[in-house]
């Protein structure tokens, strides 16, 4: 099976910078996404890393340690619209393409 | 735009009312589409794989009797929650994978309100 751990919720002030950590535990790993989910909305794609490294795009970044099985998600320049739950998902090989969901952060923005 | 689209939005009925929920890819065939559940400050769990022309795949503790999926083209896939209950009240969502593009595209959900 697969194990993923994230923080349950965050706080942070508008215009800060924040960092959302995700832990997994998989064998097989091919990939982890992030995703943003704000309430009652479906998640939208915000970055996939396969390789080691760190994948910048915009004001969000997203970094991968495969050998450590760990990753962030890095907000720069905050706004209140960044307020939602960021969804950390692994996929492993084979199979369907389809990766598993950890329970997200939530992550509330102050003025 | 929208690839993937998710009718209706919000469902209210009453207990024991069958409800139908469908997913269409929009700009490309869509062999394979999904369908989650998500409680509350919860995770997305997949419930089941709809393939196309065959039986969906149901994970494991998702009723196949109570959750009816049929992907009847390559464009649309329905989720049908016979006899609902107050426990089935919850966000489905559906997505869909275009075998040429990363990643999957995710209808608007659908949230459903049994009384």
């Amino acid at each position: 099976g697969q194990n993923i751990d994230q923080p349950t919720e965050m706080t942070a002030t508008e215009g800060a910078i924040v960092q959302i950590n995700c832990t997994y535990q998989t064998s097989g790993f091919n990939g982890l996404f992030w995703y943003q989910q704000h309430a009652g909305e479906a998640p939208t794609f915000l970055s996939y890393n396969v390789l080691d490294g760190l994948e910048e795009k915009g004001r969000f970044s997203s970094f991968l340690s495969r050998s450590k099985g760990y990753s962030y998600l890095l907000l720069k320049e905050l706004q209140m619209k960044d307020s939602a739950s960021y969804l950390c998902a692994v996929r492993i090989k084979g199979g369907s393409y389809i990766p598993t969901f950890g329970r997200g952060t939530s992550l509330i923005v102050h003025p | 735009g929208a690839v993937v689209s998710q009718h209706p939005s919000w469902v209210i009925c009453k207990s024991g009312t069958s409800v139908k929920i469908e997913c269409r890819s929009l700009d490309f065939q869509a062999t394979t589409m999904f369908w989650y559940r998500q409680f509350p400050k919860q995770s997305l769990m997949l419930m089941a794989t709809s393939n196309e022309g065959s039986k969906a795949t149901y994970e494991q503790g998702v009723e196949k009797d109570k959750f009816l999926i049929n992907h009847a083209s390559l464009t649309l896939s329905t989720l049908t929650v016979t006899s609902a209950h107050p426990e089935d009240s919850s966000f489905y969502i559906c997505s869909a994978r275009d075998p040429e593009r990363q990643p999957q595209h995710f209808g608007d959900g659908t949230r459903l309100s049994i009384l």
